[in-house]
C-alpha cells in the first residue's frame, strides 16, 4: 500500500497525559499536514511541513501541541497535557511538489478520545 | 477568513436517482477539491479542479470548476448504495496556502 499509513488508528488517554501520533506520507511527497476533525465539521488545518521545515501553524495549534519532521520523510504530532477538549480525529495529508501540490491525500486519521 | 459554504447539509435519495451539491464562498479559490469520507475513516479524493470552467468526471461523478472561481458542484448519476457518506468539498483561496473544507454533505442512499 503506498498511502498515508498513520499511527495508532485509536487512542484513549486521561486528560493530563501526553499523546503521540505518527504519519508516513505517500514516498515521493514532499508537503505533509495535520489537520483536527470534530464531528460534523469538515477537517481544520494545524500546521505543515515542506520537507523538513515546518512553515505554517494554525491558531488552533496551542502551545501543548508540537509537530516535528526531523527528516523530511515521516512526521509525529504530540499533545501534552491533553484536555478533553483535544478529542476529535487527527488527520495527515501528503501532496507532491509541482503543478499537483495542491491535491492532498489523506491518510485514515488517529480517533483520540481523552477522559 | 476563508469560507466555503457547502449545501445541502444533507441528502435522503432513492439507489438510481441523480445527486448534485454545490459548494460557494464569497472569495476566489484557485483549486477545488471534492473528498468523500465514511464513517471512522479520513478523505479520499474524488476529483481535483485546477481552472475556472473546468468540468472533470471520475465515474458516475462529474465535478465542475465554477467560472467565477467562487463555486463548484459535485453531481452523482445513478446512485447506488456504496455512495454513502459525507462529501466534503474543499479549496486553496488565492494567496493562501492551507486547504479550506466546507462543512459537508451527508448522503444517504436507500436501496
Amino acid at each position: 500500500d503506498t498511502g498515508v499509513s498513520q499511527d495508532p488508528r485509536h487512542k484513549i488517554t486521561k486528560r493530563g497525559q501526553n499523546v503521540t501520533f505518527r504519519c508516513d506520507p505517500i514516498s515521493e511527497h514532499n508537503r505533509l499536514y495535520w489537520y483536527r476533525q470534530t464531528l460534523g465539521q469538515g477537517p481544520e488545518f494545524l500546521t505543515y511541513f515542506q520537507n523538513e521545515a515546518q512553515l505554517e501553524k494554525s491558531r488552533l495549534l496551542s502551545d501543548r501541541f508540537s509537530a516535528e519532521r526531523p527528516k523530511g520523510s515521516f512526521s509525529t504530532l504530540e499533545i501534552q497535557r491533553t484536555e478533553q477538549g483535544d478529542s476529535a480525529m487527527y488527520l495527515c495529508a501528503s501532496s507532491p511538489t509541482g503543478l499537483s501540490t495542491d491535491t492532498q491525500y489523506f491518510g485514515p486519521g488517529t480517533r483520540l478520545t481523552v477522559l | 477568513g476563508q469560507q466555503l459554504n457547502q449545501s445541502p447539509q444533507s441528502m435522503f435519495i432513492q439507489e438510481g436517482e441523480d445527486v448534485s451539491m454545490n459548494c460557494t464562498s464569497s472569495s476566489i479559490f484557485n483549486t477545488w477539491l471534492w473528498y468523500k469520507q465514511d464513517p471512522g475513516e479520513g478523505p479520499v479524493l474524488l476529483i481535483a479542479l485546477y481552472k475556472a470552467g473546468e468540468l472533470t468526471s471520475n465515474g458516475r461523478l462529474t465535478a465542475q470548476f465554477g467560472i467565477t472561481r467562487k463555486d463548484s458542484f459535485l453531481n452523482i448519476s445513478a446512485s447506488i448504495p456504496s455512495d454513502v457518506g459525507i462529501y466534503f468539498c474543499a479549496g486553496f483561496q488565492s494567496g493562501y496556502s492551507t486547504l479550506t473544507f466546507g462543512k459537508g454533505t451527508m448522503l444517504l442512499v436507500s436501496p
